[in-house]
């Protein structure tokens, strides 16, 4: 069955410190990929997105992400964390089958230590 | 540009009442997704209904209904709640496959 697995449920960093999460997903093709933020008791924020072409995505407030085809994976950077970016992010894919169904991980809270 | 509109924004029933979420997309948005999100766990998707009909279905129960209108925005009814249907509902558009979807700011249903 299709999955996304984000290893790291809770996280916690400095502020001003690097950030990577860790995103793996289980389908036999290369599916859209994509990440969210959310804040407390709100919808979710698209991050950035990775269809085709470049490897490397950049998205919104200095985030990037890395597609790697041979590793499943699509890992989310930031090289300078900010307070406000403390939230819930998740790694979400859509297999392209036309039906609108993101596959998303559980999530990893990131904390932002002052 | 107005973004993905879910009202209400809370909701409080009681077990076996009937509940109705309302969804209106972003402007050429002819696709819209529901999914349900429980404390603590990533969105769990429900129904995609693009252009009026039903594109796809996750794994939820039966009391679980949706239906698209003709000016795309959509409704999601859940009958007979249960404890276990409180969460956070969210509705997110689409102008279909490979576009990406933005989504609203859901609705907490909260069953007692």
């Amino acid at each position: 069955a299709q999955s996304v697995t984000q290893p790291d449920i809770h996280i916690t960093v400095s502020e001003g410190a690097s950030l990577e999460l860790r995103c793996n997903y289980s389908y036999g093709a290369t599916p859209y990929l994509f990440w969210y933020v959310q804040s407390p008791g709100q919808g979710l924020q698209l991050l950035l997105k990775y269809f085709s072409g470049d490897t490397l995505v950049q998205g919104i407030k200095g985030f990037e992400a890395e597609f790697k085809r041979s590793q499943s994976s699509f890992n989310l950077r930031k090289p300078s964390v900010h307070w406000s970016d403390a939230a819930e992010y998740f790694c979400a894919v859509d297999l392209s089958s036309n039906t609108g169904k993101l596959i998303f991980g559980q999530g990893t809270t990131l904390q932002v230590k002052p | 540009d107005a973004g993905v509109t879910q009202s209400p924004t809370h909701l409080i029933k009681t077990r076996g009442q009937q509940v109705t979420l309302r969804c209106s997309p972003i402007s050429g948005h002819k696709s819209v997704s529901w999914y349900q999100q429980v404390l603590g766990q990533g969105p769990q998707f429900i129904f995609q209904y693009y252009e009026k009909e039903e594109r796809g279905r996750g794994n939820f129960p039966d009391r679980f209904s949706a239906r698209q209108f003709p000016n795309y925005s959509s409704e999601l009814n859940v009958n007979a709640l249960l404890l276990g249907d409180s969460a956070l509902y969210l509705c997110a558009t689409s102008q279909g496959s490979g576009y990406g979807y933005t989504f609203g700011s859901g609705t907490r249903l909260t069953v007692v």
